[in-house]
């Protein structure tokens, strides 16, 4: 199965500053089928990015994916309040589909 | 309103059996796959399985094969995930999800989740 890889564990940035979280794929993820998911304290995940670069219904443009074979980044913008969380990168070209370990975003 | 609705957390003992549910609606539950994903405490992400309500076709990560069974029943919109016997290492928050689709193609990223269900499996 394909590994994923999130760095940094820990991110600490300040509100408006801009974040970028890497995922590395162990093997190539075909056809971009990499998603990103926002995951808030107490709460269910929350899809972001899919196809590796597209914004689900209703996230903001401040959220923006990118990459390709094994390596993809998501990059959020101008750091809002409600952005400082855990976010996971998840690779469904393979089976079995396969999360990231996350990367936690936390005020500074 | 589409959503995904859980069943209430539990608690049980080592051995115990356990079947929790997962009932979609707003949406056409025959139609997308449903997937089941663990969360241990204060830990990350792992992917389950999925299954198709239109036709019950099931797939399993290969680390849950034979640990878990799911199921499901399209006549309530209802999926399931269930253990014959309860380990402390169940001990997680079990969340479903629905399969997301675009332009037409669907694919087994989640764009709908359920609230989760806490498991807590202690003598």
């Amino acid at each position: 199965e394909i590994v994923l890889t999130q760095s940094p564990g820990t991110l600490s940035l300040s509100p408006g500053e801009r974040a970028t979280l890497s995922c590395r794929a162990s093997q190539t993820v075909s056809s971009s089928y990499l998603a990103w998911y926002q995951q808030r304290p107490g709460q269910a995940p929350r899809l972001l990015i899919y196809g590796a670069s597209s914004r689900a219904t209703g996230i903001p443009d401040r959220f923006s994916g990118s990459g390709s074979g094994t390596d993809f980044t998501l990059t959020i913008d101008r750091l809002e309040p409600e952005d400082f969380a855990v976010y996971y990168c998840q690779q469904y070209g393979s089976s079995p589909p396969t999360f990231g370990q996350g990367t936690k975003v936390e005020i500074k | 309103e589409v959503q995904l609705v859980q069943s209430g957390a539990e608690v049980k003992k080592p051995g115990e059996s356990l079947k929790i549910s997962c009932q979609g609606s707003g949406y056409s539950f025959t139609s997308y796959w449903i997937g089941w994903v663990r969360q241990m405490p204060g830990k990350g992400l792992e992917w389950m399985g999925i299954i198709y309500p239109g036709d019950s076709d099931t797939r399993y990560s290969p680390s849950f094969q034979g640990q878990v069974t799911i199921s499901a029943d399209k006549s309530i919109s209802t999926a399931y995930l269930q253990w014959s016997s309860l380990k402390a290492s169940d001990t997680a928050m079990y969340y479903c999800a629905r399969q997301g689709c675009s332009g037409g193609n669907c694919y087994w990223y989640f764009d709908l989740w359920g609230r989760g269900t806490l498991v807590t499996v202690s003598s």
